[in-house]
């Protein structure tokens, strides 16, 4: 199973960051997701495709349907350069599943 | 506070062994799984292997792209997990992480800082 992330998105401070990524059928499965700025392990941001850990602002957000789920970040500030990696988790297997290639998110 | 502490890294030639260590606190460290993960350098995150809780008798799994060169233990009494890898080669060359998950099915909450190792001769 493989899932596709585009290598870069670029985007103005104050505006909405889209980051997507792509698999076969990845709406019927879980996906969580994970910022790693430079230099730092990585921290999870989204879990459960919409679910939010404790201490994350509320301006990140998940979305998961059909082939793509996607990570948005609103009001995007300069603190959230930084990598992003989409992980999908099958339910039905006791696995860690598979990570994206990683999405390297540029605050202009 | 929840804490991950890996240790073990650094300078190895290729062909020999390492051994990383995984020093966990503040949590009931024999119920949860740890899982190990590597990041080559420029690279995205590549989970090698993994072991499970007392509950599920603390068995084992392993990537393919390691499997046969790889062990994961624990020690519960000591909070402690291993990383051994073995044949090392100089695409072993990572940072090595340690995580686990608490609240949501594979969802790593947790991470350790990492620690490096570099195959080289």
């Amino acid at each position: 199973y493989v899932l596709t992330q585009p290598p870069s998105v670029s985007v103005a401070p104050g505006k909405t960051a889209k980051i997507a990524c792509g698999g076969d059928n990845i709406g019927s499965k879980s996906v969580h997701w994970y910022q790693q700025r430079p230099g730092q392990a990585p921290i999870l941001v989204i879990y459960y495709d919409t679910d939010r850990p404790s201490g994350i602002p509320e301006r990140f957000s998940g979305s998961n349907s059909g082939n793509t789920a996607t990570l948005t970040i609103n009001r995007v500030e300069a603190g959230d350069e930084a990598d992003y990696y989409c992980q999908m988790w099958d339910s039905s297997s006791d696995h860690p599943g598979v990570f994206g290639g990683g999405t390297k998110l540029t605050v202009l | 506070e929840v804490q991950l502490v890996e240790s073990g890294g650094g300078l190895v030639q290729p062909g020999r062994s390492l051994r990383l260590s995984c020093t966990v606190s503040g949590f009931t460290f024999a119920d949860y799984s740890i899982i190990w993960f590597r990041q080559a350098p420029g690279k995205g995150l590549e989970w090698i292997g993994f072991i499970r809780g007392r509950s599920y008798a603390g068995t084992t799994e392993y990537a393919a792209s390691v499997k046969g060169r790889i062990t994961i233990s624990r020690d519960d009494s000591k909070n402690i997990a291993y990383l051994q890898l073995y044949s090392l080669r100089a695409e072993d060359t990572a940072m090595y992480y340690c995580s686990t998950y608490t609240t949501a099915f594979y969802a790593f909450d947790y991470w350790g800082q990492g620690t490096l190792v570099t195959v080289s001769s």
